[in-house]
């Protein structure tokens, strides 16, 4: 598996403002991919960042609304832009490992954002 | 697109006892993931099951691949206080063609409640 750190692991911020969450990963890792877990619900994925390209959005995710940077093969970074309390969720970064170790995703810990 | 059932949606139970949940799809999937995701974590991964009709254990839990791809299976056997949490079902198309393919569809999850 592999070590994956978010930061912040919370935070509460005021509607219309914007935050930038940071995914840090213990190895070089292709794929990473960006999720949203809303209160009491299962996980969406926003988009998929790999390193190398533009990030791949999942429909009713836009790149203006959720600016993805991905500058190397350990890092990468979500923007949540002009929140909103209905952006109140956890979002989670995962990896995929590649096809030698089972092409599984494994998680981070997650950053759990209140908007007021 | 793509959608998992999964159930139960809840289930309390008295420490020691087996549990069951599965989930079952509308189309195929060729890799089915099982995590457990406990309060303020994110989804740690317990079992991968990559080929139909494979059973899988990792020490008290036992999962199945459906013969059909369209669906997947866990057992907890003596059920333990710390087998409380969330538990998801994951689908994944496929591991092999690349972009989109690798995106995981997650059932809605299975809270688990063990009363000591």
């Amino acid at each position: 598996s592999a070590v994956i750190s978010q930061k912040p692991s919370r935070d509460i911020c005021q509607r219309g403002t914007s935050l930038t969450i940071q995914c840090q990963v213990d190895s070089q890792v292709t794929m990473m991919f960006w999720y949203r877990q809303q209160p009491g619900q299962s996980l969406t994925l926003i988009a998929t960042a790999n390193q190398g390209s533009e990030a791949t959005y999942e429909s009713g995710f836009v790149i203006d609304k959720f600016p993805i940077s991905r500058p190397n093969l350990t890092f990468s970074t979500l923007t949540v832009s002009n929140m909103s309390p209905e952006d109140s969720s956890i979002y989670l970064c995962s990896v995929d490992l590649g096809i030698d170790l089972g092409d599984t995703q494994y998680f981070g810990p997650g950053t759990r954002l209140t908007v007021l | 697109g793509q959608q998992l059932n999964q159930s139960p949606q809840s289930m309390f139970i008295q420490e020691g006892e087996d549990v069951s949940m599965n989930c079952t799809s509308s189309s195929i999937f060729n890799t089915w993931l099982w995590y457990k995701q406990d309060p303020g974590e994110g989804p740690v991964l317990l079992i991968a099951l990559y080929k139909a009709g494979e059973l899988t254990s990792n020490g008290r839990l036992t999962a199945q691949f459906g013969i059909t791809r369209k669906d997947s299976f866990l057992n907890i056997s003596a059920s333990i206080p710390s087998d409380v949490g969330i538990y998801f079902c994951a689908g994944q198309l496929t591991a092999l063609s690349g972009g989109s393919n690798y995106k995981l569809t997650f059932g809605k999850g299975t809270l688990l409640t063990v009363n000591p």
